[in-house]
Parts: structure tokens; C-alpha cells; sequence
């Protein structure tokens, strides 16, 4: 399967936890959004990478969200200090750059749950 | 910042109807389109898109929306639905020119169609 892939698929966590969930984008696509997705929703944007650049970051992006994508590849999204309005659908998306537009390509999203 | 309204949160159908889910987008500026379905179990899925050029733009399995530019309208149609269309649909907007694509997503609409 030459999709995006991410791992884990679910996490449960206790509250006040760290997690971190990774995303491994279409080999060729240099582009990388991370959405949340809560029930009833639709995917939120919180952050964006062009190669390995972060380019934008979401106003949803608190403090205890970081995300990387070190050598322009897989990126990883790491939440510290978890709380139970940190559960949601974790998707992250890639796309190659097709100049003014281009297609995003969604994986099957992490499942977080903080009880 | 751009937004986008589905109108309809759930549509019932039964098999054969005529489909139309509503997508009305508040930005000023240009933008690329989108329509993605999700269906239960599975990741997102692009359905079809407008970038520019014909504003009536076909899909995957006999799907097509149209843009009309003055309403902020991008509605989706299918003339005959089937009871695997059973999926959420989500419509996206991003804004041409903004140097990335974050895509704006509506809150969905949930397709029920019965046998």
C-alpha cells in the first residue's frame, strides 16, 4: 500500500500523559498537514510542513502540540500533558506541490482517547 | 479566513433517488473546491475537486458538483444513489494564492441510503 500510513491507528492514554503519533506521507509528496477531528466535525487544521519547514501552526495548536518532520519525510505529532479534550481523530494528510493547487491525500487517522 | 457550511447534518434516502448536498463557502477571495467521502470504516477520500475552467466538475462514481461563483455555492449531486454511497461527506475549501493549501472542511453531511 503506497498510502498515507499512520501509527498507531488507536491510543488510549491516561490524562497527563505524553503521546506522540507518526505519519508516514506518499514517498514523493513534500507536503504535510496534520487535522484533528472531533465527533460531528469536520478535520480541523493545526499545522502544515513543506519539505521539513514548519510553515503554519493553528491557533488549535496549544503549547503541548509539536510536531516534526526532520529530514522532510515521516512527521511526528507529540502531545504533552494530555487532557480529555485532546481526544479526537488525529489525521495527517500529504500532497506534492502542483502550483497554485494541489490534492491532499488523507491517511486512516489516530485515534486518541484520554480518560 | 475562509468558511463553509453543509447544509444538512443528515440525508436519508432510498436507492435510485436524486442526491444534492449543499456546500456554500464565505471567502473573499478565489478558491479551489473539494468534495471528500468518507465511508464507515475507511479514511478520507477525495471525490472530485474544482480548481478553475468548467464549474461543473465530474467525480468518482458518477458524482459531479457545481460552482457557481455568485452563491459561494459548490453543491454536490449524484442523479441515482446507491446503498453503498452510505458515507460522510465532507465539502473543503482553500484559498488560491495563500502560498499552501490548508483545506477548510464543513462539519459533513451523513448519506443514509436504504435498499
Amino acid at each position: 500500500d503506497t498510502g498515507v500510513s499512520q501509527n498507531p491507528r488507536h491510543k488510549i492514554t491516561k490524562r497527563g500523559q505524553n503521546v506522540t503519533f507518526r505519519c508516514d506521507p506518499i514517498s514523493e509528496h513534500n507536503r504535510l498537514y496534520w487535522y484533528r477531528q472531533t465527533l460531528g466535525q469536520g478535520p480541523e487544521f493545526l499545522t502544515y510542513f513543506q519539505n521539513e519547514a514548519q510553515l503554519e501552526k493553528s491557533r488549535l495548536l496549544s503549547d503541548r502540540f509539536s510536531a516534526e518532520r526532520p529530514k522532510g519525510s515521516f512527521s511526528t505529532l507529540e502531545i504533552q500533558r494530555t487532557e480529555q479534550g485532546d481526544s479526537a481523530m488525529y489525521l495527517c494528510a500529504s500532497s506534492i506541490t502542483l502550483g497554485e493547487a494541489d490534492e491532499q491525500y488523507f491517511g486512516p487517522g489516530t485515534r486518541l482517547t484520554v480518560t | 479566513a475562509q468558511s463553509v457550511s453543509q447544509h444538512n447534518h443528515h440525508v436519508i434516502l432510498s436507492e435510485a433517488a436524486s442526491l444534492e448536498l449543499g456546500c456554500n463557502y464565505s471567502y473573499g477571495g478565489t478558491v479551489n473546491l473539494f468534495w471528500y467521502v468518507q465511508y464507515p470504516g475507511q479514511h478520507l477520500q477525495l471525490l472530485l475537486k474544482y480548481f478553475s475552467g468548467d464549474p461543473l466538475v465530474k467525480g468518482i462514481k458518477g458524482f459531479e458538483a457545481e460552482f457557481i461563483k455568485s452563491k459561494f455555492s459548490f453543491n454536490l449531486r449524484k442523479p441515482s444513489v446507491q446503498w453503498s454511497d452510505t458515507a460522510e461527506y465532507f465539502c473543503a475549501v482553500n484559498a488560491r494564492g495563500s502560498g499552501y493549501s490548508t483545506l477548510t472542511f464543513g462539519k459533513g453531511t451523513m448519506l443514509l441510503v436504504s435498499p
